[in-house]
């Protein structure tokens, strides 16, 4: 069966720190992964997804960025936190044109 | 990309049977229709998913009418671990870009 894992879990990193959160999927090939922001009380917002190695599509300007290195890894990152950058993020997968399926989440504070 | 307008919250008590309904009057022919589950500090649980008429599962039933321009999430018996926000979405029907819109979903409160 295929699982979904976020690291860290929780993270509190001052303002013009770097970050990079990792996702890692087991048990599927060549999955669309992406990269969501949920701010309190809110619904969750799209930043980035992928459809293979290397290639990224951004749906919102912001500092950060998001890389696939390997197949099944997805790592979203930036080089100088902003406060507005504090959310629960999270990574989920889905194969193409079907459910995505989401990850426990990153619940990132930045002071 | 549709986009989906549900309540923002609804009450019930344990034992009933719940309905949340989604408008999304601008459903693409191809588009599929999701219902997620979300509890605090948890990503989003997939329930249920359907195309047109009725789908059924062990958790939730989906009811979509012919126009396919609403739907209505039926959750039988809730209990209180069923309080939850509920997120109704439109989409995957593209081969690469199946990107989902979620909206602020709708806080289902379970009273005992």
């Amino acid at each position: 069966s295929q699982t979904i894992h976020q690291w860290p879990a929780t993270l509190v990193q001052p303002v013009g720190s770097p970050l990079s959160l990792e996702c890692t999927v087991e048990g599927t090939s060549n999955p669309n992964l992406y990269w969501y922001r949920q701010a309190a009380g809110r619904g969750l917002q799209l930043l980035f997804y992928s459809v293979g190695i290397g290639q990224i599509s951004s749906e919102v300007p912001q500092n950060l960025s998001a890389s696939r290195p390997q197949d099944r890894q997805f790592i979203l990152s930036s080089k100088k936190l902003l406060l507005s950058d504090s959310g629960f993020y999270l990574c989920a997968w889905s194969v193409q044109g079907q459910t995505q399926y989401f990850g426990p989440g990153t619940r990132l504070l930045v002071l | 990309l549709a986009k989906t307008t549900q309540p923002i919250s609804m009450d019930s008590y344990e034992g009933q049977e719940v309905n949340i309904t989604c408008s999304h009057n601008n459903i693409a022919t191809n588009d599929y229709i999701t219902w997620y589950q979300q509890f605090p500090s948890q990503g989003p649980r997939f329930i249920i998913q359907g195309y047109k008429t009725k789908v059924t599962n062990e958790v939730a039933s989906l009811f979509i009418p012919a126009d396919r321009k609403s739907s209505t999430l039926s959750l039988p018996r809730v209990s209180l671990s069923d309080t939850a926000v509920y997120y109704c979405l439109v989409g995957g029907s593209s081969y690469n870009t199946d990107k989902l819109i979620f909206g602020t979903g709708t806080r289902l409160q379970v009273f005992p």
